[in-house]
């Protein structure tokens, strides 16, 4: 079984570019996750996604931060503008529902210069 | 709200035995989870408890719940190098999973 695909592995951006980021979640995953993971510290939810409606976004800076999963498949994940502090490591994950255990990609590392 | 906390260092020399300890504030959460990140890598899911065990054993790991303190525990039997990572505790709380900010494991001969 295929696991959950993130791309680009890294990207280096200057301060007020524009970025986005995608995740395809294991085949038959209802639940799709964002989380930034900022060095030194743990994972923190950005959106979660239930199918391809939102369940929680409560995290995610809606002012440069936005996130999308129309077919309830794919996810991207875009920053504009992207601001120093927003480099961090941006890990998908996806699980068959809520409550159960979630499968994470490996992960974008995102430096923003 | 949802917390949950971790001692950031643990060194143990090789062959002992790691005990990784974490405090969470939900009581209500349904299932805790052990992750470990090796460098550069993702997120890998160890094992994880359901609330209503007490005790969960995997080969050499074993997952301890104590509900009223809320305390969770993995221990690592006979930690080799390959162990050196950092593990995260996390909760499923509220419909999601949140982390604690890990414990990095390190090995001395």
């Amino acid at each position: 079984e295929a696991g959950v695909a993130q791309s680009p592995r890294y990207k280096i951006i200057e301060k007020r570019q524009s970025v986005a980021f995608w995740c395809n979640p294991i085949s038959g995953h209802a639940t799709l996750y964002w989380y930034q993971q900022i060095l030194g510290q743990g994972p923190k939810l950005l959106i979660q996604f239930q199918n391809n409606g939102v369940v929680d976004d409560s995290q995610l800076p809606k002012d440069r931060f936005s996130a999308e999963r129309l077919k309830g498949v794919d996810s991207t994940l875009k920053i504009q503008p992207a601001k120093l502090e927003d480099s961090a490591v941006y890990l998908c994950a996806s699980s068959t529902d809520l409550n159960t255990e979630a499968f994470f990609g490996q992960g974008t590392r995102l430096t923003v210069v | 709200g949802e917390d949950v906390e971790q001692s950031l260092f643990l060194s143990v020399r090789e062959g002992d035995s790691s005990v990784i300890n974490c405090t969470y504030t939900d009581s209500s959460s349904t299932y805790l989870y052990w992750y470990k990140q090796e460098p550069g890598a993702g997120l890998q899911l160890l094992t994880y408890i359901f609330s209503n065990m007490d005790m969960k054993q995997d080969q050499r790991l074993t997952v301890l719940l104590n509900k009223k303190d809320k305390h969770l525990s993995l221990r690592i039997a006979d930690t080799q190098t390959g162990d050196s990572a950092i593990y995260f505790c996390a909760e499923f709380s509220s419909a999601k999973i949140i982390f604690g900010s890990g414990t990095r494991l390190s090995i001395r001969p």
